[in-house]
C-alpha cells in the first residue's frame, strides 16, 4: 500500500518569514494530494490540494508544488502570521482508481514565533 | 446542512467495556470511514463504508466493528475496549469513493481507556 513520510516533525519560524513542509509517498499510482490543516482540539480542515496533472498550485499565502518523478510534493506558507501555527498533514490517494482511504504523514507542528 | 456529525465528544470507558461511536451526515453521501488519531502517527483508517449495506476493513481494523445499514449513519463499535484503543476518533464522508477531493471531517471523540 500507499505509504507517506513528512518532514519534519516540527517548524518553527519567525512571524512573517517562510515555512516549508515536505512529503515524500511511494506509490506512483497515487494522483491526489491534499494537505490539511488541524487546529488544536479541532478537525483536520482541508486548506489545499493538488493533481498529479498540476505541478503548482497556489492561494494566497500558501502553495504547494509537485514532483511527481521523484514522488514528493510540499506545503509553502509565506508570510507566516501567527493564526498559521497548527499541525499540517500531507496525504494521498489514487483517485478514481478504487483505493479508498487518504494516507496521512505523520503532521507537523508549526509554530510561528512572534 | 450539519455536514458530519459525531457523538459523543468525549467519553471515558474501563478495559473491557464496550461501546458504540456515532456518526452521521446529512450530505448524502456514498463514502464514510472512519479514522483513528494517535500523537505522533497521524491518521490511520480504521474501516470504511462506499455505500448502505458495504463496509471493508482499512489499516487498523483490529478491536473494531462497523455497520452500514442507511446512507446517513456508520456507527463505529467498539467490541472489547483495551487501553490501546485510547484516542482521538474522527468520521469522515465524501460523495463517492473516487472524489476524494470533497472528503469533510466530524468533530471528533476523544475517547479514554483506563
Amino acid at each position: 500500500g500507499e505509504n507517506v513520510e513528512q518532514h519534519p516533525s516540527t517548524l518553527s519560524v519567525q512571524e512573517g518569514d517562510s515555512a516549508v513542509i515536505k512529503c515524500t509517498y511511494s506509490d506512483s499510482a497515487s494522483n491526489y494530494f491534499p494537505w490539511y490543516k488541524q487546529e488544536l482540539g479541532k478537525r483536520p480542515q482541508l486548506i489545499i490540494d493538488i493533481r498529479s496533472n498540476v505541478g503548482e498550485k497556489k492561494d494566497q499565502r500558501i502553495a504547494v508544488t509537485l514532483n511527481k518523478t521523484a514522488k514528493h510534493f510540499s506545503l509553502h506558507i509565506t508570510e507566516t502570521q501567527p493564526e498559521d501555527s497548527a499541525v499540517y498533514f500531507c496525504a494521498a490517494i489514487i483517485s478514481g482508481g478504487g483505493a479508498d482511504g487518504l494516507t496521512f504523514g505523520k503532521g507537523t507542528h508549526l509554530i510561528i514565533q512572534p | 446542512n450539519a455536514g458530519v456529525t459525531q457523538t459523543p465528544k468525549f467519553q471515558v470507558l474501563k478495559t473491557g467495556q464496550s461501546m458504540t461511536l456515532q456518526c452521521a451526515q446529512d450530505m448524502n453521501h456514498e463514502y464514510m470511514s472512519w479514522y483513528r488519531q494517535d500523537p505522533g502517527m497521524g491518521l490511520r483508517l480504521i474501516h470504511y463504508s462506499v455505500g448502505a449495506g458495504i463496509t471493508d476493513q482499512g489499516e487498523v481494523p483490529n478491536g473494531y466493528n462497523v455497520s452500514r445499514s442507511t446512507t446517513e449513519d456508520f456507527p463505529l463499535r467498539l467490541l472489547s475496549a483495551a487501553p490501546s484503543q485510547t484516542s482521538v476518533y474522527f468520521c469522515a464522508s465524501r460523495l463517492h469513493r473516487d472524489r476524494a477531493y470533497e472528503q469533510y471531517f466530524g468533530p471528533g471523540t476523544r475517547l479514554t481507556v483506563t
